[in-house]
């Protein structure tokens, strides 16, 4: 089956710095989803990004399809940002994620 | 606007004893639903999932299995819980609107003593 790798597996940042997390995929597919799951569990939606790129505050995505690879934008960081964030790609209406990238941002 | 609801938001039972976790969705018909579950905090592992009332497609083979008695409605159980059915479980849906993007529950963590 297709195979969700995601880099780096943890990140460590103060308040402020920007960060690029990244996102490979090793076949076709649909679409791709990025969440970023807080500390108490719950998965938030970030960006819906078959292709292109995508802007929501200081959030951005780009997925580059022909490459199979997607990377995620975090500017400004803040404590507010830590948690864990994954990329999912969608295949026959399945969702397939990463193991995740772990982010802890202090004050 | 769409919601989805799962309860318990947490769980700690016995092993070898029943277990039922419901999840449902306001705001939309005829959505595709899932279960997923989660351990160590990492790697989100698709169960089931369901695109109609009664049609319930087996991802993993396990202790597990699911229903859809009505159009919103999804339902985890398991006859006799093992330790390793602890974890995190989250429910989620999609619906065409254009795209299929999927949406989370809060989540139900579950431990078996």
């Amino acid at each position: 089956g297709i195979q969700v790798e995601q880099s780096p597996p943890d990140l460590i940042l103060q308040e402020g710095a920007n960060s690029t997390l990244r996102c490979n995929f090793s076949d076709s597919v649909n679409n791709l989803q990025w969440f970023h799951q807080n500390p108490w569990g719950q998965l938030i939606n970030l960006f819906y990004i078959p292709s292109g790129t995508k802007q929501n505050g200081r959030l951005s995505a780009t997925t580059v399809a022909t490459e199979r690879y997607s990377l995620l934008y975090i500017s400004s960081s803040q404590t507010t940002d830590s948690g864990v964030y994954f990329c999912a790609v969608e295949q026959a209406d399945k969702l397939i994620f990463g193991t995740g990238t772990r982010l802890q941002v202090f004050p | 606007s769409q919601t989805i609801h799962q309860w318990p938001a947490t769980l700690v039972q016995p092993v070898g004893s029943p277990l039922s976790l419901e999840c449902t969705v306001e705001g939309t018909s005829n959505p595709n639903l899932y279960w997923y579950r989660q351990a160590a905090g990492r790697g989100l592992q698709l169960l089931f999932y369901s695109v109609g009332i009664g049609q319930i497609s087996s991802e993993v083979p396990q202790n597990l299995s699911a229903s859809r008695p009505q159009d919103r409605q999804f339902i985890l159980s398991s006859k006799k819980l093992l330790l390793s059915d602890s974890g995190f479980y989250l429910c989620a849906w999609s619906a065409w609107a254009g795209a299929y993007e999927q949406y989370f529950g809060p989540g139900t963590r579950l431990t078996v003593t």
